[in-house]
């Protein structure tokens, strides 16, 4: 099935852990994104890739680091300094780096105890 | 700063009515404007979108009103039903830059 594939749905971490998410999508599409979403704030952008080996910041990428060494892949690294990041996360793609419209995968829920 | 505001932040309708969401932008590069279907722990999932060169558009129960002057685009489902309870989030993009803009969600309950 083509679409894309954010593992694991559900992650628990002990405050101070790093934690990594994983997004994978065999569309082919050039562009990828990772948003965070909490209640009552909609879809905020963390961070995106227009292509292999370069990545931008989003409006809230401070704690969070990404890497985007295949066109496939675009994990996603919540470090320690990373305040609050319990949410739900969601990966994204773009068939193209300019215009057109966005997919999301289904979500990984992160919890930090 | 929001680049796109969106209202009401929650709606309750009873089954057929037409509960209608509304979006607001400021930038007037952007060019595509799509609507987002969300359902609890899922990803959202497009819906139905619109380009400014045309004023609605619809699909099934579901149209998008476009106006260009006002800077403002609604979503009206028509005929609703239970099954259509979620939460609906408005979006807007430009080609340069393929960065895309979110409302902060419409949260739709319709009641049997």
């Amino acid at each position: 099935d083509g679409g894309i594939t954010q593992s694991p749905k559900y992650l628990f971490r002990k405050e101070g852990q790093n934690v990594t998410l994983s997004c994978e999508q065999n569309l082919n599409h050039d562009a990828m994104y990772w948003y965070r979403q909490d209640p009552g704030q909609g879809l905020r952008l963390i961070y995106y890739s227009q292509i292999v080996n370069d990545f931008q910041k989003g409006d809230i990428a401070e704690g969070y680091s990404v890497s985007r060494e295949k066109k496939e892949s675009f994990p996603l690294t919540g470090t320690s300094a990373q305040k609050n990041p319990t949410a739900f996360y969601l990966c994204a793609s773009s068939p193209r780096a300019t215009g057109n419209t966005i997919y999301f995968g289904e979500g990984s829920w992160l919890t930090v105890v | 700063q929001q680049q796109v505001k969106q209202s009401p932040q929650s709606l309750i309708v009873q089954k057929g009515g037409i509960p209608i969401i509304n979006c607001a932008y400021e930038n007037t590069a952007f060019d595509y404007f799509p609507w987002y279907q969300q359902f609890p722990g899922k990803g959202p999932a497009l819906l139905i979108a619109i380009r400014p060169d045309v004023s609605e558009k619809k699909e099934g129960r579901f149209t998008i009103s476009f106006n260009k002057s006002a800077k403002q685009f609604s979503l009206h489902i028509m005929d609703s039903q239970p099954g259509d309870s979620a939460t609906y989030f408005c979006a807007a993009s430009r080609q340069i830059g393929n960065q895309f803009y979110f409302g902060t969600g419409t949260s739709l309950t319709v009641i049997p």
